[in-house]
């Protein structure tokens, strides 16, 4: 089955500055990638998705890239806020399995310092 | 739009009794739905997905005859966690996915079981 690995556990940047998390997956038929935004205690929040028949993505401050050859993808924060303070995750899934399931990554504890 | 709904958002309960917790999809209709758990600073584990009017699928690992999964209708999807104990005390969440087409999954916000 798929396996979705992300790197870093944690980041810690400053106010202004990018932040840049990756994931890389196992399963060279997923073809649906999204990023979500967690904070305590709340639901995750789809922040952006990508699929497989694009390279790359951006939403405002956000901006997701794909790399379907070397099975990994990463997530780009430009001009970095406080309240960009979460856990992100990213996720993979396979529209070819009947469910669709997603596969999380372990997570990234974003610390935005003011 | 897309909205889903939980309760209870949180629930404390002795340990070995029974608590139920729903799904529900507010302004659609989910053909399939979901349930994760996610213990304090980890990842959503996927425990098992339903589909309306089927037997839910469990992820492997997943106890069947603990978490029992009732998908009735297309708007509502049920977790029962059998004779509760300490260890199960985690935060619970469940999504919807509308269409068989669709990739997104909408997520409820979750119920935190604490078993005493």
């Amino acid at each position: 089955g798929e396996n979705v690995e992300q790197h870093p556990s944690t980041l810690s940047v400053q106010e202004g500055d990018s932040a840049v998390i990756k994931c890389t997956y196992s399963d060279s038929a997923s073809n649906y990638f999204p990023w979500y935004k967690q904070e305590l205690g709340k639901r995750p929040q789809l922040i952006i998705d990508i699929r497989s028949n694009v390279g790359e993505k951006k939403d405002q401050r956000i901006a997701v890239t794909l790399n379907k050859t070397a099975k990994h993808f990463s997530l780009h924060i430009t001009e970095t806020q406080p309240e960009d303070s979460a856990v992100y995750f990213c996720a993979a899934s396979n529209a070819h399995q009947g469910a669709q399931k997603l596969v999380f990554g372990q997570g990234t504890r974003l610390t935005i310092n003011p | 739009g897309a909205v889903v709904s939980q309760h209870p958002s949180w629930v404390i309960c002795k340990s070995g009794t029974s608590v139920k917790i729903e799904c529900r999809s507010l302004d659609f209709q989910a053909t399939t739905m979901f349930w994760y758990r996610q213990f304090p600073k980890q990842s959503l584990m996927l425990m098992a997905t339903s589909n309306e009017g089927s037997k839910a699928t469990y992820e492997q690992g997943v106890e069947k005859d603990k978490f029992l999964i009732n998908h009735a209708s297309l708007t509502l999807s049920t977790l029962t966690v059998t004779s509760a104990h300490p260890e199960d005390s985690s935060f619970y969440i469940c999504s919807a996915r509308a269409g068989l087409a669709a990739n997104e999954q909408f997520f409820g916000p979750g119920t935190r079981l604490t078993v005493l």
